[in-house]
């Protein structure tokens, strides 16, 4: 069965400090790879996502994340957050195979910023 | 957004009682899916589907039935609410092509059962 685990519960940081977020995935088959984020009070929102080719995506709001395919790894990375980065942020899998692509969560990591 | 809506978007109901909740969209997407999140535990799958009367079950379907009569509209019904159904509920559709979706969210539907 497929399972993703991310490593941290709740982050804090101040502005301007380096983020990253872990995300373990366990699955035997070839998968796509998605982070999203939730503002407070509000639903989820794709940052970004890996189906094929380079390993290193880049999303919106300056996000980027690395597939390391020997890790089953998906990490989170900014190199300078903002308050505004105050979010939940949750890593997603689904098998590259599964009709309609139903996903697989994380538990989420909560990512507080202090101004 | 993806033209997702869901009703109600907030709801406080009885233990015992039933409760349906909506989920519509307007572009008329195939694969449609209900979730729900909890702390700790990130979203879970509930049910989804494949199209009109083509559901299936997922992770935490127990307490939990779905039907889908047109391609726009995906309801959740909690046919004897529990405390333990309290939760947010979030409707996703799929978008793109086979080997290639990715979900969109709708706002959620925060359920308090007491």
């Amino acid at each position: 069965a497929q399972s993703v685990s991310q490593h941290n519960h709740h982050v804090i940081l101040s502005e301007a400090a380096s983020l990253e977020l872990g995300c373990n995935y366990s699955y035997g088959g070839t998968v796509n790879l998605f982070w999203y984020v939730q503002y407070p009070g509000q639903h989820l929102q794709l940052l970004l996502k890996y189906f094929s080719g380079d390993p290193l995506v880049k999303g919106i709001k300056g996000f980027e994340a690395e597939f390391i395919k020997s890790k089953f790894s998906f990490n989170l990375r900014k190199p300078s957050v903002q308050w505004s980065d105050t979010a939940e942020y949750f890593c997603a899998v689904n098998a590259r195979n599964n009709q309609g692509g139903k996903l697989i969560f994380g538990q989420g990591t909560e990512l507080s910023v202090k101004p | 957004d993806a033209g997702i809506t869901q009703s109600p978007r907030h709801k406080v109901t009885e233990t015992g009682t039933p409760v349906t909740l909506r989920c519509h969209q307007t572009e008329n997407h195939r694969y449609m899916y209900w979730y729900r999140q909890d702390p700790g535990h990130g979203l879970r799958l509930i049910h989804y589907s494949y199209g009109v009367k083509d559901t299936d079950k997922g992770e935490v379907s127990d307490g939990y039935s779905v039907s889908r009569s047109k391609t726009e509209d995906f309801l959740l019904t909690l046919e004897s609410a529990t405390s333990s159904q309290t939760s947010v509920y979030f409707c996703a559709i799929s978008v793109g092509l086979a080997g290639a979706y990715e979900q969109y969210f709708g706002p959620g539907t925060r359920l308090t059962v007491t």
